[in-house]
């Protein structure tokens, strides 16, 4: 079965420190998706990013990075220079190919809080 | 593009009541999911719909969860009668297919608080 662990209940930073949120998946599908979403305070969860398991490249996207790694399992999402505005709940997901449809498994999730 | 819409924005009622959450979808979504949320966890899909039939209810506790998506565009969950443990953030998401990979687009959430 799925599952998607995220180690790090809460994060603490000072404003522009580097922080690294991380993220570990298991899954017996070959295929899958794995997601990023963010869930500030209004509580409506917002898309950060979409992997697939055949693409294991990093991505950057602004201040944002991205570090796939398979033979690990682990998904890890960087964040460069943090601000204020970053805090919020951090999710990692998982969505399997080949047995559970477009069904997201979320993780527990992250406490980011940046502090100015 | 409209976002996903949902009503009430919360919903406070005591054990043994029923309630009901209403989801309108981004236009032209087929699928459409829910989600609970329990403080300080992860949200967790309770039913998905591909334009108005069911594609996965295996979570959904069916003893007093229902939802239905009338005309495969909103839809309306259920619970009754409603328990303590019930008390979550509501979740409604939508997607344009609802193939595996697809990004899903979450609606504000109703939170229900059950005493």
């Amino acid at each position: 079965a799925q599952k998607v662990t995220q180690a790090q209940t809460e994060i603490s930073v000072v404003e522009k420190e580097d922080v690294t949120l991380d993220c570990v998946y298991e899954t017996r599908d070959t295929t899958y998706y794995l997601f990023w979403y963010k869930q500030p305070p209004s509580g409506e969860l917002v898309f950060l990013i979409r992997r697939n398991s055949f693409d294991e490249q990093n991505e950057i996207s602004g201040r944002y990075s991205w570090n796939f790694q398979k033979s690990t399992s682990s998904f890890n999402f960087t964040i460069t220079a943090s601000q204020v505005v970053d805090s919020a709940v951090y999710f990692c997901a998982l969505s399997e190919g080949e047995t559970s449809g477009s069904r997201l498994t979320f993780g527990e999730g992250t406490q980011l809080t940046v502090n100015p | 593009e409209a976002g996903v819409a949902q009503s009430p924005r919360y919903k406070i009622i005591e054990k043994r009541q029923s309630v009901a959450f209403w989801c309108n979808p981004i236009s032209g979504h087929a699928t459409l999911y829910w989600y609970q949320q329990i403080l300080g966890q992860g949200p967790k899909l309770l039913i998905q719909f591909q334009n108005n039939g069911v594609v996965d209810d295996s979570q959904l506790p069916k003893d007093r969860f229902s939802a239905e998506r009338l005309k495969g565009v909103d839809s309306t969950l259920k619970i009754q009668p409603a328990k303590l443990e019930d008390s979550a953030v509501y979740l409604c998401a939508s997607s344009p297919q609802g193939t595996s990979g697809s990004e899903q687009y979450f609606g504000p959430g109703t939170r229900l608080t059950v005493t």
